[in-house]
């Protein structure tokens, strides 16, 4: 079955640590997105990329990083500096930037220990 | 940036009920898109619109988009206890989609 693998389902992060989100899909989606949700408020757009080895700042990028080093996969990092982790991420995949219907994995739920 | 405002921020309805959602936008937008997200999973994409005046159905859902282009609306007929969860309406900004906050709907059986 085609779809977008988001692991793991929960994490936990102490302060001051640098923690990694993974992201793979399997539907040869040219483009992939981070979004961030908090509760009672909309998706907010993270960072994306719409081809292997580019990616752009979205919204609320500050303390984060992100790396697009196959087509596949778009690993989302929560630096230290993110003084604010907890939420729900979404990652999403596309076709590619001309067509907007994203498609998204499960999320990963992150909170602060 | 751009911002879509959707109401009601929730609803909490007795099945076999309808339920009635909007969304407006400040700018005019080319595509409207209806989200459904269920409690720990992600959206599902459950209507996509392309031209003004559009009105498209899944099953018990219809969505409209608005002739003025800012706004577009999402109807659920009959509801049952599974319509819980969360719409979102989406739009193109750019390259890229932006969302509203959702509308929250429950349903008492």
């Amino acid at each position: 079955d085609g779809g977008i693998t988001q692991s793991p389902k929960y994490l936990f992060r102490k302060e001051g640590q640098n923690v990694t989100l993974s992201c793979e899909q399997n539907l040869n989606h040219d483009a992939m997105y981070w979004y961030r949700q908090d509760p009672g408020q909309g998706l907010r757009l993270i960072y994306y990329s719409q081809i292997v080895n580019d990616f752009q700042k979205g919204d609320i990028a500050e303390g984060y990083s992100v790396s697009r080093e196959k087509k596949e996969s778009f690993p989302l990092t929560v630096t230290s500096a993110q003084k604010n982790p907890t939420a729900f991420y979404l990652c999403a995949s596309s076709a590619g930037p001309e067509t907007l219907k994203l498609f998204f994995g499960s999320g990963t739920q992150l909170s602060v220990l | 940036g751009q911002q879509l405002n959707q109401s009601p921020q929730s609803m909490f309805i007795q099945e076999g009920e309808d339920v009635s959602m909007n969304c407006t936008s400040s700018s005019i937008f080319n595509t409207w898109l209806w989200y459904k997200q269920e409690p720990g999973e992600g959206p599902v994409l459950l209507i996509a619109l392309y031209k003004a005046g559009e009105l498209t159905s899944n099953g018990r859902l219809t969505a409209q988009f608005g002739i003025t282009r800012k706004d577009s609306f999402l109807n659920i007929s009959a509801s049952i206890p599974s319509d819980v969860g969360i719409y979102f309406c989406a739009g193109p900004y750019g390259n890229k989609l932006v969302f509203g906050a959702g509308t929250i709907l429950r349903v008492k059986s």
